[in-house]
């Protein structure tokens, strides 16, 4: 079936560090895919979303690209905040006229320290 | 506008007790989700309404019961609930294919 694996946390760096979170995907159709944060006592926001092969989605100084051909989609920014503490989740959509059915990966929890 | 706005914030119940969050989105939505969502892990799907109809259950036990009573609003009832159901419960809404936007959350605790 349809997964989504993306790197474990805790993940700690310090701030103006660069970021990477892997995120990789199974798929049997053509999903779009999705980031999505959440901050300490929150819901989720989208934090990017790409829908097809080579879109770059971006928001906030973060990027990333749907690579169909190594199935991923990681996250990086150049340089992090302490604001940008919180937990990051890579998604799938597998749509449908019944609603789009979202496939989580576990989560990566990001520290940034002053 | 993204909004998703879900009341209460925070909810503390018995074993007893019957309860009902709440979920408003105006954004023209036709599909809208609930989630429930324990600590540091992701969300679980709970139950999907398109187009006012219920249209997916994840094997959801009875004691949580959904409504849509228009294509604006949903609510989720709760009744005879387990210390277990402690969680943030999520609602979204999303055109019926497109990407889904999340409320705050309600986070619910039973005693």
């Amino acid at each position: 079936g349809d997964s989504v694996t993306q790197m474990e946390g805790p993940v700690t760096l310090s701030e103006e560090a660069f970021l990477t979170i892997n995120c990789t995907y199974t798929a049997t159709g053509y999903p779009s895919l999705f980031w999505y944060v959440q901050y300490p006592g929150e819901g989720l926001q989208l934090l990017l979303k790409a829908t097809k092969a080579d879109d770059k989605g971006s928001n906030k100084g973060f990027e990333a690209t749907y690579r169909k051909e190594t199935t991923s989609f990681h996250l990086e920014k150049g340089s992090v905040q302490v604001s940008d503490s919180a937990v990051y989740f890579c998604a799938l959509s597998v749509g449908s006229n019944q609603g789009g059915k979202l496939i989580f990966g576990q989560g990566t929890e990001l520290s940034v320290k002053p | 506008d993204t909004e998703v706005t879900q009341t209460p914030k925070h909810l503390v119940m018995g074993m007893t007790n019957k309860k009902s969050l709440k979920c408003e989105q105006h954004m023209g939505h036709r599909a809208m989700y609930w989630y429930k969502q324990k600590a540091k892990k992701p969300p679980e799907l709970m139950f999907v309404y398109s187009y006012e109809k219920l249209s997916i259950n994840e094997s959801v036990p009875s004691r949580f019961s959904p409504e849509c009573p228009n294509s604006s609003l949903l609510n989720l009832h709760l009744h005879a609930l387990q210390p277990e159901d402690s969680a943030l419960y999520l609602c979204a809404s999303s055109q019926v294919v497109d990407t889904q936007y999340f409320g705050p959350g309600t986070r619910l605790t039973v005693l």
